[in-house]
């Protein structure tokens, strides 16, 4: 899979927008970006995912740099529920194997 | 949206015994389904990859002979631990996906030997 690099932790206040970046310099041209996020002690849940156009569902917005180097996904009014840790996923083009690295661990403040 | 069901929810079960996990998709045909483990404060890490009908590909370092898997139908794949131990014990969780879909995840197992 590309290599993606997210920040370790971030906090973000209830009811404003959550911003999570992730870069991915060594995507190729027909790779897919992925966001899944895991709530503690559940399985992933499948957040959103875009090739080059921003995406948008009712979940969060996708947004992909016109280079495709980074992405960022937006929670555009995050809840305490929202607390979890979230990852960036790069597939390699072709293979539906997903590889979980670290993630971001997102944290909802009241 | 796609659900996938995954049972039980928990085991806590004696060394030596061999447990099976069960993990179906509700709402669509699985042609891949995957499994994955993930141990206290780390990532998942992908065990092994089914096709229905076919053998499943393991990752390297798992034992095939101790992870049997079996993905018999569109809808069901099974994971059996044979012969656990207390380093078995972790979080198991299975996924599923029709023809390069996103996969969708079930809640997972967390199995605990003793």
């Amino acid at each position: 899979d590309a290599k993606t690099t997210q920040p370790t932790s971030m906090d973000c206040a209830e009811g404003r927008a959550a911003n999570l970046p992730c870069n991915h310099s060594t995507i190729s041209g027909n790779e897919y970006v992925y966001w899944y996020r895991q709530i503690h002690s559940q399985g992933p849940q499948y957040i959103i995912h875009g090739l080059k156009n921003n995406e948008t569902n009712e979940m969060a917005s996708l947004i992909i740099t016109e280079d495709r180097k980074s992405s960022t996904l937006i929670l555009p009014h995050a809840t305490l529920r929202d607390t979890a840790v979230y990852y960036c996923i790069v597939p390699n083009f072709g293979n539906e194997k997903l590889t979980f690295g670290t993630g971001t661990r997102l944290t909802i403040i009241p | 949206g796609a659900v996938v069901s995954q049972h039980p929810s928990r085991v806590i079960c004696k060394s030596g015994t061999s447990v099976k996990i069960e993990c179906r998709s509700l709402d669509f045909q699985a042609t891949t389904m995957f499994w994955y483990r993930q141990f206290p404060k780390q990532s998942l890490m992908l065990m092994a990859t089914s096709n229905e009908g076919s053998k499943a590909t393991y990752e390297q370092g798992v034992e095939k002979d101790k992870f049997l898997i079996n993905h018999a139908s569109l809808t069901l794949s099974t994971l059996t631990v044979t012969s656990a131990h207390p380093e078995d014990s972790s979080f198991y969780i299975c996924s599923a996906s029709f023809r390069n879909q996103p996969q969708h995840f079930g809640d997972g197992t967390r199995l605990s030997i003793l």
